[in-house]
């Protein structure tokens, strides 16, 4: 696609259950990252691909919290056991190395409630 | 590690006002600085970025100097409009250039008036 598609744009979901946020980055992007953005703050890091490998994932609040991206490609972050305090903004954001370095392209979000 | 500052909003200027948003870091090493925009309704995107010391990033108008001696990137516009009215976001880099990722402050919510 032409940007970084994220789905669902909106989750409501009851404490206690489990989510799953998926993102597709931009075609040929090798870098993919995940950040939390709670309302009225700036996005913080929660962790990163390198094709299929997580490279870092030291921003992962807690081990409720798991990303994956099997194939290199589609990503998807999930949450179990969501609590209220995760609820917040999940952002992904896509890079390449012919790229300007640092330049992050995003998603939409998908905005996460927890009830 | 490393963190970024800057000023609080809203800020709310007129139409073709001068605008300064203040951004102050800390970090160890010489990471690379940049500034993300968000309009409404859509992603965050790269406004302008400096990889060194008394490098100046541009675009749209918009400029900002890497200055290590005070450790800012101040962005700053000297006149705005209307469609600049956005969230502005400092940020420097995790690591080197970027490769790994981003370290973000709170965001300035900017509005500009007719």
């Amino acid at each position: 696609g032409a940007g970084v598609s994220q789905s669902p744009r909106y989750k409501v979901a009851k404490r206690g259950q489990d989510v799953a946020l998926r993102c597709d980055p931009i075609s040929g992007h090798v870098s993919l990252f995940w950040y939390q953005q709670a309302l009225g703050q700036g996005p913080e890091f929660l962790t990163y691909f390198q094709n299929e490998a997580q490279l870092d994932k030291s921003g992962l609040p807690s081990d409720r919290f798991f990303a994956e991206r099997p194939e290199g490609s589609v990503s998807t972050l999930k949450i179990q056991r969501t609590q209220q305090e995760d609820s917040a903004v999940y952002l992904c954001a896509s890079s390449s190395p012919s790229t300007i370095p640092g330049e992050l392209f995003f998603g939409e979000g998908s905005r996460l409630t927890v009830l | 590690g490393n963190s970024v500052t800057q000023m609080e909003g809203p800020v709310t200027l007129s139409e073709e006002a001068f605008l300064t948003i203040n951004c102050t870091y800390t970090a160890t090493g010489y990471p690379s600085l940049f500034w993300y925009v968000q309009y409404p309704g859509e992603g965050l995107q790269l406004l302008l970025k400096a990889t060194k010391a008394d490098d100046k990033g541009s675009n749209k108008g918009f400029e900002a100097t890497y200055r290590k001696e005070t450790t800012s990137f101040h962005l700053e516009k000297g006149s705005v409009q209307v469609s600049d009215s956005a969230v502005y976001f400092c940020a420097l880099s995790r690591s080197g250039g970027g490769a790994d990722g981003l370290t973000f402050g709170k965001g300035t919510h900017l509005i500009i008036q007719p």
